[in-house]
């Protein structure tokens, strides 16, 4: 499998569950970020890991925990999530330093969250 | 610090028209410039990217985009559009030593039949 995985597509939780999205980069990359995007808002960068260390965490509430166990698997762990949480969080891998700028990032497919 | 302004939250255009998207950068030193693609509930895609050389770049699905300097712009086009290119655009901004892309606020693009 190639690419920027993302597990699951689709999530229904309600407010006091407990539940992880998964990230899984085949490229080869180094650094790997999580984003929030919801209806009618720009992206928002959450958290961002270069080399396995988180680098960034841009005000995110303690309720998103996120864990980079290696350059190749990102999650983020969900608990006592609220309504307005409910979005599409979208992962996305890069390599650090010059390659970041000639060649971007590259998007998993989403996973689609909604707070019940 | 880098950043970027699409001042164009949507934009509707007919089927065969050709479209630009507008994509303005704030940035001291050489942009690294991206556009991408995001069709309706899925993730984003690269369309095209500058970081040197000639200004005017030729991305996927029949986009260029041309870099202008002077307007600190990175404007997207394609001369006839299809249906299938109803999506949201982004444009992002990099910079030499930075550990994230910058991106724009999108735009949304409706096609018209």
């Amino acid at each position: 499998e190639t690419g920027v995985t993302q597990t699951p597509r689709h999530l229904v939780m309600g407010m006091t569950n407990k539940k992880s999205l998964k990230c899984e980069q085949h490229l080869g990359h180094n650094a790997m970020y999580w984003y929030k995007q919801s209806a009618k808002k720009p992206l928002e960068l959450m958290f961002v890991y270069s080399l396995e260390e988180r680098v960034e965490n841009n005000s995110v509430p303690s309720r998103f925990s996120p864990e980079c166990p290696n350059s190749s698997h990102l999650f983020l762990h969900l608990h006592t999530l609220q309504p307005e949480d409910s979005a599409l969080y979208l992962c996305a891998s890069s390599q650090v330093g010059d390659a970041l700028t000639n060649y971007g990032y590259t998007f998993g497919s989403g996973t689609r969250l909604t707070v019940v | 610090a880098q950043s970027v302004t699409q001042p164009d939250i949507h934009i509707t255009v007919s089927e065969g028209a050709s479209l630009e998207l507008r994509c303005n950068y704030s940035y001291g030193a050489t942009p690294y410039l991206f556009w991408y693609v995001q069709s309706p509930g899925q993730g984003l895609q690269l369309l095209l990217k500058y970081f040197s050389g000639d200004t005017l770049v030729q991305g996927i699905k029949g986009f260029e985009a041309e870099f202008k300097r002077s307007q600190s712009s990175f404007n997207l086009r394609k001369p006839s559009v299809h249906w299938s290119d109803a999506a949201e655009y982004f444009c992002a901004v990099g910079a030499r030593g930075a550990q994230k892309l910058v991106f724009g606020q999108g735009t949304r693009l409706t096609i018209n039949p």
